[in-house]
């Protein structure tokens, strides 16, 4: 199975500022023949099912804020919330479906500072 | 609208079977992967499976396989997650999703308490 680490476990961001979470797979998820890196970002609130927000690591789901924005390659991603807004208050998972199992993230809590 | 909606919360003893349903509509079911992905209370995301409703192709994680069984009724666009005997640490939310590439759409979520 691939293995999917993210850091920081949680972080803290004031109004406005922006917040960075990492994503690291075991090995890479770039898939040769379409040069698409098979890596997605989900948003989960308190109480609420995931939500996708980015695929291929740098696409924006249908109605998306583009202060979400995902980047990466191989086997090192990012998203970065560029102005965080106080509705970005959740847990992130980034997740590869490279392969089965899709294995996720252990996920990164977002808080206010 | 593209839709999934799961069966209600179930509470269960030990030793018990169950069996939870996610019913799809709005899209065409027998051509998208559906996955089930369970959440332990306060814990992350874990990937347990898919089905291809099209021709029941069904993939598990080796932590699941065994322990639970995926299938799907074409005749009402309903994909199912199956236990035979239900133990404490089953306890979770459980979420269908479609996976266009990825999971795209997702359930609301049912919730499984196992207690004796």
């Amino acid at each position: 199975d691939i293995v999917v680490t993210q850091s920081p476990d949680s972080l803290a961001v004031s109004l406005g500022e922006r917040a960075t979470i990492n994503c690291k797979s075991s090995q890479s998820v770039l898939y040769s023949s379409n040069n698409k890196n098979y890596l997605a970002w989900f948003q989960q609130k308190l109480g609420q099912p995931p939500k996708l927000l980015i695929y291929w690591a740098s696409t924006r789901e249908s109605g998306v804020p583009d202060r979400f924005i995902g980047s990466g390659s191989g086997t090192d991603f990012t998203l970065t919330i560029s102005s965080l807004q106080a509705e970005d208050v959740a847990v992130y998972y980034c997740q590869q479906y490279y392969s089965t199992p899709g294995t996720f993230g252990q996920g990164t809590k977002v808080e206010i500072k | 609208e593209v839709q999934l909606v799961q069966s209600g919360a179930e509470v269960k003893k030990p030793g018990e079977s169950l069996q939870i349903s996610c019913r799809t509509s709005g899209y065409s079911f027998a051509s998208y992967w559906i996955g089930w992905v369970r959440q332990l209370p306060g814990k992350g995301l874990e990937w347990m499976g898919i089905i291809y409703p099209g021709d029941s192709d069904t993939k598990y994680s080796p932590s699941f396989q065994g322990q639970v069984t995926i299938s799907a009724d074409r005749s009402i666009d309903t994909t199912y997650l199956q236990w035979n005997s239900l133990k404490a640490s089953d306890t979770a939310m459980y979420y269908c999703a479609r996976q266009r590439s990825p999971f795209d759409i997702w359930g609301q979520g049912t919730m499984v308490t196992v207690s004796s």
